[in-house]
């Protein structure tokens, strides 16, 4: 069984549109993340929620919005996407705070 | 703000040598965990391996070692009788005790020459 998984795993759209990104973890983990790996494989973390309540919010456009519909699940939507918004985006969980973070496969998100 | 520092951009060893990866990062604070994650081309990250820094033993996972020092604030991972299975991408990350926000540095590309 897969600890995090991310659905889609390959997302190619134009500028402009809205997509979403779903995240869910079968850990029973209490936090969730979303970072983003850009272009020269740097991670940044974007976000993070903690039963449900977002927790960290990072410099990131407010085209970006997460969402915790429970704690198991943590989906990334984004408006008007932009050429700059390509990258590998990656859901991660944690047991909680101060404890090491479990990845997920990655969404390779192309904007043509 | 905490940062880490990974100096090596690419690395490369011969299958079932040594390699040392280094890592140094700052901080002031005196709670925080350290970690290295591999992100092999399936572009999966993997946790390697994890110190907390009030151990004061270095932390050890089959070939996997650190060289944890805390007052020269480096953290470098040991890859000891390297497989092929071993090239990947490998990040090392610092996470401050009580937050959620791990910080990574850029990577370091270890390739392994059979």
């Amino acid at each position: 069984d897969t600890a995090v998984s991310q659905t889609p795993k390959y997302l190619v759209t134009q500028m402009g549109n809205d997509k979403s990104i779903k995240c869910e973890q079968n850990l029973g983990h209490d936090t969730m993340y979303w970072y983003k790996q850009d272009s020269k494989k740097f991670l940044k973390i974007m976000f993070s929620y903690n039963n449900k309540e977002l927790i960290i919010n990072e410099t990131v456009p407010n085209r970006f919005s997460p969402k915790s519909p429970d704690k198991a699940h943590l989906n990334l939507h984004i408006n008007s996407l932009e050429l700059g918004d390509s990258a590998v985006y990656f859901c991660a969980s944690s047991q909680n705070i101060a404890y090491e973070q479990y990845f997920g496969p990655g969404t390779r998100l192309t904007v043509t | 703000a905490q940062t880490v520092t990974q100096s090596q951009p690419e690395m490369s060893v011969q299958e079932a040598e040594t390699v040392t990866l280094s890592c140094t990062y700052d901080t002031s604070e005196s709670d925080y965990y350290l970690f290295w994650y591999k992100q092999p081309p399936s572009r999966q990250m993997i946790l390697v391996i994890r110190q907390e820094a009030y151990k004061q033993q270095n932390a050890t996972e089959n070939r996997f070692s650190v060289n944890f020092q805390k007052a020269a604030k480096s953290f470098s991972l040991k890859i000891s009788d390297s497989q092929l299975g071993d090239a990947a991408m490998y990040f090392c990350a610092y996470l401050q005790g009580g937050s959620e926000k791990l910080v990574f540095g850029k990577g370091t590309k270890l390739t392994v020459n059979p």
